[in-house]
């Protein structure tokens, strides 16, 4: 069964407007860990924000945040007053306590397209 | 600080050859992890190591061997490369003090197999 989940391949947004990317996950581990990292065409993956199972308020960096729903089991990143440069993909991944801290699951992604 | 640094950038091997990949991790990061990036697979976790020992491993054959230094540095290998080894190879550094440590990556390693 897929862990993460990420239903949008693709998605525009105008410059200056947010956006909503979304991600749902998948485990039995009550101690877990939420990432969102984007990659530009360079390659390179660049860690955005971090939601931890047991934080209580939803994580915040910057222009991106996490709207964290654990009953509902998805922890959505919202882009707010995106920038030409924020044109990338966009994975969602988890870390199970269980599985080993430093094992990242990755969802599919999803490509973010910022028009002017 | 210096980011997680990764050689070479680009690689072009033939089928049968082998491959050595080298991740320098970030200053004062103990683990470093290994990741493999298809178009078909998306992002797949290959092992990692901590303290020169490998804490942890996907599900990948034999083919696919690492090591760490004693100054945190880790080398992947490939062996026997076939044509679907071709991809983009991450390394992630991170402290691995708490689960809440972030991994940051490098620039990633473009394997293309012939």
């Amino acid at each position: 069964a897929q862990k993460i989940t990420q239903t949008q391949p693709g998605m525009f947004v105008q410059e200056k407007e947010a956006v909503t990317l979304d991600c749902t996950y998948d485990t039995s581990d009550p101690s877990y860990g939420l990432f969102w990292y984007k990659q530009p065409s360079s390659g390179e993956m660049i860690f955005l924000i971090y939601q931890g199972s047991y934080d209580q308020q939803n994580a915040t960096e910057g222009r991106y945040s996490l709207n964290f729903q654990k009953a509902r089991k998805s922890a959505n990143l919202v882009i707010s007053a995106s920038q030409l440069g924020d044109s990338a993909m966009y994975f969602c991944a988890m870390r199970e306590a269980l599985g080993g801290y430093n094992k990242l699951i990755f969802g599919a992604g999803t490509r973010l397209a910022v028009h002017p | 600080k210096a980011g997680v640094t990764q050689t070479p950038r680009y690689l072009i091997k033939t089928r049968g050859q082998q491959v050595t990949l080298s991740c320098s991790p970030i200053s004062g990061h103990r683990s470093v992890s290994w990741y493999q990036q298809t178009p078909g697979q998306g992002l797949q976790f290959l092992f990692e190591y901590f303290s020169e020992t490998q804490r942890n491993k996907g599900n990948f054959p034999g083919r696919f061997s690492g090591r760490q230094f004693s100054n945190s540095r880790s080398e992947m290998n490939v062996s026997t490369l076939e044509l679907g080894d071709s991809a983009l190879y991450l390394c992630a550094s991170s402290l691995a003090v708490t689960g809440a440590d972030t991994q940051y990556f490098g620039p990633g390693t473009r394997l293309t197999v012939l």
